[in-house]
């Protein structure tokens, strides 16, 4: 079974500090997301990438960053937590063709104060 | 480009039959559906690749109407299991995996 895990399941942070959430998963899969769920609004992708070192832009990257030096481990920064990204997030990997699934951590609860 | 699902939210009593559409304005490639149960993460539940195909799992199946550009899901008989919120996930490219989903079906089952 593919395990996606994400290393905090709650966090609380201020405005303005530097946040990383990270994501690592077992499965050797080339193909890593970072996901924002809000009630209402579903999924929206943040950012991706299909190798490492490789990062591509999703729908809503504003004030977020991503970096992925090994090819299990995805980490999404925020480099000035703003209360407006308190949200869910989910990191997700899965396989580089078009009719894979997509495997989901458990998701971290930050919030920002 | 995010595709819209009806209805946001369903109550059944079980043993009832629901159907859950997702409605894209963008041609598809393929549509995938996803379960989310609360405090979990959203489970894999089928793709439809464009074609028009219905698949099946358990008394859980989908359909992909290529032409109209919308997916159902029929969740058949329904069990208490069943309840969670349903994500449909659409992409354009097959791009591996890149989705955009929808806002998500509120589904509760009762006894």
């Amino acid at each position: 079974d593919v395990k996606v895990t994400q290393s905090s399941r709650y966090l609380v942070k201020r405005t303005g500090e530097k946040v990383f959430l990270e994501c690592v998963q077992d499965m050797d899969h080339e193909n890593m997301f970072w996901y924002r769920q809000d009630p209402g609004l579903g999924l929206r992708l943040i950012y991706f990438s299909y190798d490492v070192k490789m990062k591509e832009k999703g729908d809503i990257p504003e004030g977020y960053s991503v970096s992925r030096e090994k090819k299990e481990r995805f980490s999404l920064i925020l480099e000035s937590a703003s209360t407006n990204q308190t949200s869910m997030y989910l990191c997700a990997s899965s396989l580089p063709t078009g009719n894979s699934p997509l495997h989901f951590g458990n998701g971290t609860r930050l919030t920002v104060t | 480009q995010q595709p819209v699902q009806s209805p946001q939210a369903v109550i059944l009593r079980e043993g009832e039959d629901a159907v859950i559409n997702c409605s894209s304005s963008k041609a598809l490639y393929s549509v995938h559906w996803y379960r989310q149960k609360h405090g979990e993460a959203p489970v894999f539940l089928m793709i439809l690749l464009k074609g028009g195909e219905q698949k099946g799992h358990d008394k859980i199946s989908a359909s992909f109407n290529e032409k109209k550009q919308q997916s159902s899901l029929y969740l058949t008989a329904s069990q208490l299991s069943y309840s969670g919120t349903y994500f449909c996930g659409t992409d354009f490219y097959n791009q591996g995996g890149k989705l955009i989903f929808g806002q998500g079906t509120e589904l509760s089952v009762k006894p």
